[in-house]
């Protein structure tokens, strides 16, 4: 299985500030990757497809980047709502698998 | 629009089999190229992604627990349907279902799809008791 491993576990910033979350994968994966946003008690939410393609309805101050093992989300000016637990997943194979998740907590 | 939703029970017994259905709009499974997902997340811990089936009916399981899973669909219902095996405390998590989605990338003679999950359901949460 590709492990996917992300750093920080948790991260404390706030409002307006520019955070990136980075995503190793254990082995490449081209740039199959998708990053997600939860919320608690609430499902995860595409943000970036294809490593660094913005989903639709997603605000653009989210962007995505990387290819082969090493990939990073990158929020450009945090927003009150963006304070969520965000994963990233590689689709290259089977078993599909996620990070263990970064927490975006205010500071 | 496309939506999902999960039903089934919220608490089974160890060892019994959990079954649980994911009925959904928006798009058929009839269609080339659909899929739809389980995924779970047990309580405050990562997700963990558990199976698909696609359009064809190919299925691919997480081999941990293939032994356990199987996943089938009932195109005429909108449906696709999860079921574990010998359950255990362990897997109890909030299972959701999800719309895969696809990037294809251009080979000399074929191509190759990689697939996403873009819609997912709001999730059911299963405990694992006696």
């Amino acid at each position: 299985d590709i492990q996917m491993t992300q750093s920080p576990s948790t991260l404390s910033a706030s409002v307006g500030d520019r955070v990136t979350v980075t995503c190793r994968a254990s082995q490449s994966i081209s740039s199959w990757l998708a990053w997600y946003q939860q919320k608690p008690g609430k499902p995860p939410k595409l943000l970036i497809y294809k490593a660094s393609s913005l989903e639709s309805g997603v605000p653009s101050r989210f962007s995505g980047s990387g290819s082969g093992t090493e990939f990073t989300l990158t929020i450009s000016s945090l927003q009150p709502d963006d304070f969520a637990t965000y994963y990233c997943q590689q689709y290259n194979s089977y078993p599909y698998t996620f990070g263990q998740g970064t927490k975006l907590e205010i500071k | 629009q496309i939506t999902l939703k999960e039903s089934g029970p919220t608490l089974v017994k160890p060892t019994q089999t959990l079954t649980l259905t994911c009925t959904f709009s928006g798009f058929s499974l009839s269609t080339s190229g659909v899929g739809v997902g389980w995924i779970r997340q047990p309580p405050g811990k990562a997700l963990e992604w558990l199976a698909l089936i696609y359009w064809d009916d190919d299925k691919r399981y997480s081999p941990s627990l293939k032994s356990r899973l199987t996943i089938t669909k009932d195109t005429s219902k909108n449906q696709v349907v999860l079921t574990m095996t010998n359950m255990d405390p362990v897997d109890t998590a909030t299972y959701y279902c999800a719309h895969a989605n696809y990037d294809i990338l251009t080979g000399y003679y074929t191509n190759y799809y990689y697939y996403y999950m873009d819609v997912w359901g709001k999730g059911t949460t299963v405990t694992v008791s006696s």
